[in-house]
């Protein structure tokens, strides 16, 4: 089952921050999120495995509550390259399955 | 290291025509996944696929589609008598294991007439 990305869409200007939550009715191994620029392939951010870790990476950071199957995409200062559609990917058992994403729009 | 890598990169078939894409996992992965993605639209996972097993196809039509990832060569998704509902970007992705980061290829265009 597609877990649920919200918002669907969301427009900064550059150096405001954005969150965008990843919610799934399935109890979680893990979750995944991913960058995907118009035209291209999406690309790997980051894993957040069952624990409830927060992981880093650059101004973007994400979180994982296991108990409410959620995870959140935290990006700060955003800058004009963070202009894409993000998506979580959700892991249990032997499934993969992806959000439906939510477009993020940096503006000068 | 190369990373995944697919081809073509953009396909012209006519209607009823076959369809074959291929994908070279990064090296070391034995785990293929492949996905459609329609014009502003997501990800629909379509089959999970380790070195010649299929392990989850429960998002390819039943019909026409079919995929294999073979002990030696790439993981080939073929479309059978395609009609112009296939029209998509087909991207590949591959990981060392399930749940392990996916990285993706850089896409085939297909484009039925």
């Amino acid at each position: 089952q597609q877990p649920v990305q919200s918002p669907q869409a969301v427009i900064l200007r550059e150096g405001e921050d954005a969150v965008i939550n990843c919610s799934s009715s399935k109890a979680l191994y893990s979750v995944h999120w991913y960058r995907q620029k118009h035209g291209e392939a999406p690309v790997f951010l980051m894993i957040l495995l069952k624990g409830g870790e927060q992981k880093g990476h650059e101004k973007i950071s994400a979180s994982f509550n296991e108990k409410k199957q959620q995870s959140s995409l935290y990006l700060t200062a955003s800058q004009l390259s963070y202009s894409g559609t993000y998506f979580c990917g959700t892991e249990s058992g032997q499934n993969f399955v992806f959000g439906p994403g939510t477009r993020l729009s940096v503006l000068p | 290291n190369a990373g995944v890598m697919q081809n073509p990169r953009h396909l012209v078939r006519r209607r009823g025509q076959e369809a074959r894409l291929r994908c070279s996992p990064m090296k070391g992965h034995s785990h293929v996944y492949w996905y459609r993605q329609l014009p502003e639209e997501g990800l629909k996972f379509m089959v999970y696929l380790q070195k010649e097993n299929i392990i989850d196809e429960s998002g390819m039509p039943k019909e026409r589609f079919s995929a294999e990832f073979p002990k030696e060569g790439p993981s080939i998704l073929r479309i059978q008598q395609v009609v112009r509902g296939d029209s998509a970007a087909y991207f590949c992705a591959s990981s060392p294991n399930l749940g392990w980061a996916q990285y993706f290829g850089p896409g085939t265009r297909l484009l039925v007439l």
